[in-house]
């Protein structure tokens, strides 16, 4: 069965970075789109960005661009998110996601605070 | 780019069937979407895709008692014979452009 293990998220304060990563497993990872979802506290869920397979297309939402950079290590199995120039109103659970066929596939989350 | 409307909340009984409703934005009355179920501090879990001609497809253990249809803009999931578990949050998403809408909480009375 597909996993997505995601790591890295903790308290920031703001302006600060973090990187986060999702491990992949049980399947071929760089055969496949990623993508990193986020949902705030009581809140619906965003998509943030997505990366091609072989990393040459990359998309984000509006709100970060500029300030995060998704990245992907197919000799590792690894997605990443590296997020700078952090505000409050990244404060998410943030999940990796994935595609295969016509089913979707989401790991467990980590979450990022952003505070003083 | 796509909007979806969902209704804040939604209730039923135990047992009963309940009826979501996802509604896509003008000029987008064909897009496929998908739809996901967020129980209480879990992480999203994917329930099926479905297409504008009601046509869908589950995820792997997703209960017969879910299912899809749509009309026009509409994309509905109908969940039959209510339990206590599925009392959660259920998104649709636009399986192409990364869109979901705002989540309807689904109360199990």
């Amino acid at each position: 069965e597909v996993q997505l293990v995601e790591s890295g998220g903790g308290l920031v304060q703001p302006g600060g970075s973090l990187r986060l990563s999702c491990a992949a497993s049980e399947f071929t990872f760089s055969s496949y789109w990623m993508s990193w979802v986020r949902q705030a506290p009581g809140k619906g869920l965003e998509w943030v960005a997505n990366i091609k397979q072989d990393g040459s297309e990359k998309y984000y939402v509006d709100s970060v661009k500029g300030r995060f950079t998704i990245s992907r290590d197919n000799a590792k199995n690894s997605l990443y998110l590296q997020m700078n120039s952090l505000r409050a109103e990244d404060t998410a659970v943030y999940y990796c996601a994935m595609r295969i066929s016509t089913i979707e596939f989401w790991g467990q989350g980590t979450l990022v605070t952003v505070s003083s | 780019q796509p909007v979806l409307t969902q209704s804040s909340s939604a209730s039923a009984s135990l047992g009963s069937s309940v009826k979501l409703t996802c509604t896509l934005s003008s000029g987008h009355s064909t897009y496929i979407i998908a739809w996901h179920q967020q129980q209480p501090g879990k992480a999203p879990r994917y329930l099926m895709k479905l297409e504008g001609s009601g046509s869908y497809n589950k995820g792997s253990g997703v209960p017969d008692r879910f299912s899809g249809s749509s009309s026009g803009a509409d994309r509905y999931l109908t969940i039959s014979n209510l339990q206590s578990e599925d009392e959660a949050d259920y998104y649709c998403e636009t399986w192409d452009s990364k869109v979901f809408g705002g989540g309807t909480k689904l109360t199990v009375l």
